[in-house]
């Protein structure tokens, strides 16, 4: 069991610029989570997938953002034309639906200049 | 909205003394409640979760649950200055239910110092 990864750690583009980031959940994990944290603040819920299946989204996740699960494994978040405002730490965890407990990855850090 | 809330701090004990961390939430339908430990440039660590009123227990912390009074708090006992982080409350609306998302607090900075 080698926890949660996450892919880049850190990532530094332009705005107007798309990125990706990728999330590996703990192997036989079927539900993972996205959240996204600011400096002085707790992380904040962007959307989560149980299997392949997008279960639910926050309003946060405007229509710049998506996440996929294609084959209910690793997952994707894509920001596209990136905004300062998007400049956040980007959280992946990772869950089984049978149990309560969510474990978090490094992190992805973004910074939009 | 379903809201979350902690002291922000910071709260600064000795190094040996006991940490009380406070959380309260809004939403009288939360079933799970999960405490996250979150060093500085870190992701959060899970320490400790609690579904049922009272106290749990392991090693050096003690997670308590008052549903009636929508209050849960967290007691680090013999505090020491590797528990220097921030303290993440997290909560979840309804235990076992498809609504997977975690409300979390803005956290209580602590500081343990020797």
């Amino acid at each position: 069991d080698t926890g949660v990864s996450q892919d880049p750690r850190h990532k530094i583009t332009k705005r107007g610029q798309n990125v990706t980031f990728r999330c590996d959940p703990i192997s036989e994990h079927n539900r993972l989570y996205w959240y996204r944290q600011t400096l002085g603040q707790g992380p904040e819920f962007l959307t989560y997938f149980q299997n392949e299946a997008q279960l639910e989204k926050s309003r946060l996740l405007s229509d710049r953002f998506s996440a996929e699960r294609p084959k209910g494994s690793f997952s994707t978040l894509e920001i596209q034309r990136t905004e300062q405002g998007d400049s956040a730490m980007y959280l992946c965890a990772s869950s089984l639906a049978i149990q309560e407990t969510q474990y978090f990855g490094p992190g992805t850090r973004l910074l939009v200049l | 909205q379903k809201e979350v809330e902690q002291n922000s701090g910071p709260l600064s004990v000795p190094e040996g003394a006991i940490a009380s961390l406070n959380c309260t939430y809004s939403d009288r339908g939360s079933q799970s409640f999960f405490w996250y430990r979150q060093y500085s440039g870190k992701s959060p660590e899970l320490i400790m979760f609690i579904y049922s009123n009272g106290d749990k227990e392991d090693g050096r912390f003690t997670a308590q649950l008052n549903k009636a009074s929508q209050y849960v708090s967290l007691l680090i006992r013999d505090s020491q200055p590797s528990d220097s982080a921030t303290y993440l409350c997290a909560v979840k609306a309804d235990r076992g239910s498809t609504l997977g998302r975690l409300y979390f607090g803005r956290g209580t900075q602590l500081t343990v110092w020797p």
